[in-house]
This record gives C-alpha cells, sequence and structure tokens, in this order.
C-alpha cells in the first residue's frame, strides 16, 4: 500500500497568512494526488486534483504542486473560512489512502 | 448539482451486517464510479471500495471479504454491506462520487451517516 504521511499535524496561523502543507507518499505517484478540506460534523470538500488542478468553485487562494513523492497545499492568504483540517489523497495505487489530516487553527 | 444522501440504521449489534443504502439525485449511477468511505470518530477517512456501472467493484483488501457493494440502476441507488462488524468498525460512513480522469479522486459527497457498532 502507498502511505501518505502529511506535516504538520496541526497548525496556528491568522487571517491573511500564508500556509502550506506538505503531503509525502512512500512511493511515486507522479501527479496522482488529491486535497480536501473538512469542517466539523461535514463532509470533505475537493480543493484539488491531479496534484495542481483547481476544483470548479474553489477560491484561487488554494494552490497545490509537487509530483513523485512531495507535495504541497498553499493557502495564500488565509480566511477565516478556511480553518479547517486538510487531507491528501493518493488516486493511483489500490488501496485509495489518504494522509492523516492537518488541522489549521486559529491563532 | 449532483446530491447524495446516505440512509441505513445507526446502531448494529457486534457480529451483524451493516448496511448502508446511498440515493443518488443529479446524475445517473450509470456513469462514473461510485465509492463508499468512512471515518471513525475523531479519525482520518478510510476509503472502502467503489463500483463502476457495470457492476464491476474494488474492494480495500485489508476488509478480508467483508465487504460488498452493488448497485440498482433503476432507483439511482448503490450500497453497502459489511459483515462481521465488530467496535472497530463504529464510524461516519460516506457515499462519494468518484472522477477517473487521473486516477480515482471524490468530488461529490453524502453528507455522512454515523454506524455505531454495539450491543
Amino acid at each position: 500500500d502507498i502511505q501518505m504521511t502529511q506535516s504538520p499535524l496541526s497548525l496556528s496561523a491568522s487571517v491573511g497568512d500564508r500556509v502550506t502543507i506538505t503531503c509525502r507518499a512512500t512511493g511515486s505517484i507522479d501527479t496522482y494526488l488529491s486535497w480536501y478540506q473538512q469542517k466539523p460534523g461535514k463532509a470533505p470538500k475537493l480543493l484539488i486534483h491531479s496534484a495542481s488542478s483547481l476544483q470548479s468553485g474553489v477560491p484561487s487562494r488554494f494552490s497545490g504542486s509537487g509530483s513523485g513523492t512531495e507535495f504541497t497545499l498553499t493557502i495564500s492568504s488565509l480566511q477565516p473560512d478556511d480553518f479547517a483540517t486538510y487531507y491528501c489523497q493518493q488516486t493511483v495505487g489500490t488501496p485509495l489512502t489518504f494522509g492523516g489530516g492537518t488541522k489549521v487553527e486559529i491563532k | 448539482q449532483v446530491q447524495l444522501q446516505e440512509s441505513g440504521p445507526g446502531l448494529v449489534r457486534p457480529s451483524e451486517t451493516l448496511s448502508l443504502t446511498c440515493t443518488v439525485s443529479g446524475d445517473s449511477i450509470t456513469t462514473y464510479y461510485w465509492s463508499w468511505l468512512r471515518q471513525p470518530p475523531g479519525k482520518g477517512l478510510e476509503w472502502l471500495g467503489y463500483i463502476y456501472h457495470t457492476g464491476s467493484t474494488t474492494y480495500k483488501p485489508s476488509l478480508n471479504g467483508r465487504i460488498t457493494i452493488s448497485a440498482e440502476p433503476s432507483k439511482n441507488q448503490f450500497s453497502l454491506r459489511l459483515t462481521s462488524v465488530t467496535a472497530a468498525d463504529t464510524a461516519v460512513y460516506y457515499c462519494a462520487r468518484v472522477r477517473a480522469n487521473w486516477g480515482r479522486y471524490f468530488d461529490f459527497w453524502g453528507q455522512g451517516a454515523l454506524v455505531t457498532v454495539s450491543s
């Protein structure tokens, strides 16, 4: 199985900050990676697929990059609505697997 | 707009079978793949399996044959059965639409259904 590891596990940031979350895979997954945002009590929401393609309707302050085994999700200017937990998912190998999540909290 | 809604019992006894149904609106299940995932309380996301409209299925191997996903196109529904459940199967269960243009990822999700395994 391809294991996904996110860092940090949590972070505290202020509105307007630039935030970066890292996701690493145990084997090369090319650009077969997606990012999701989840708020408490809600289903995950797809933000980015194919490592860097912004899902329709997602604000442009979200961006993704990377290939192979290392990926990043960047929020260019953190907004109040962005405080949530973020998950990466490798989309190529079965079983499909997720990172453990990164919780973004208000500083 | 595609919408998914999970339904089924919220409480299942240990060793029995968990059964959930996902009703899809705004799209036909005869297109795309359709998946089940779960999230134990306070923990991360786990993919369980998916079904294609042809009836072809792919499951997480570590479920060791306990899982069955089936589809009923006439009702635009697909279902999950998980046998021999234990407390470790307690989770919020999500159904989701799978996009398969570049890998397999989930673009529309149901709201989730909490299933507790307890006697």
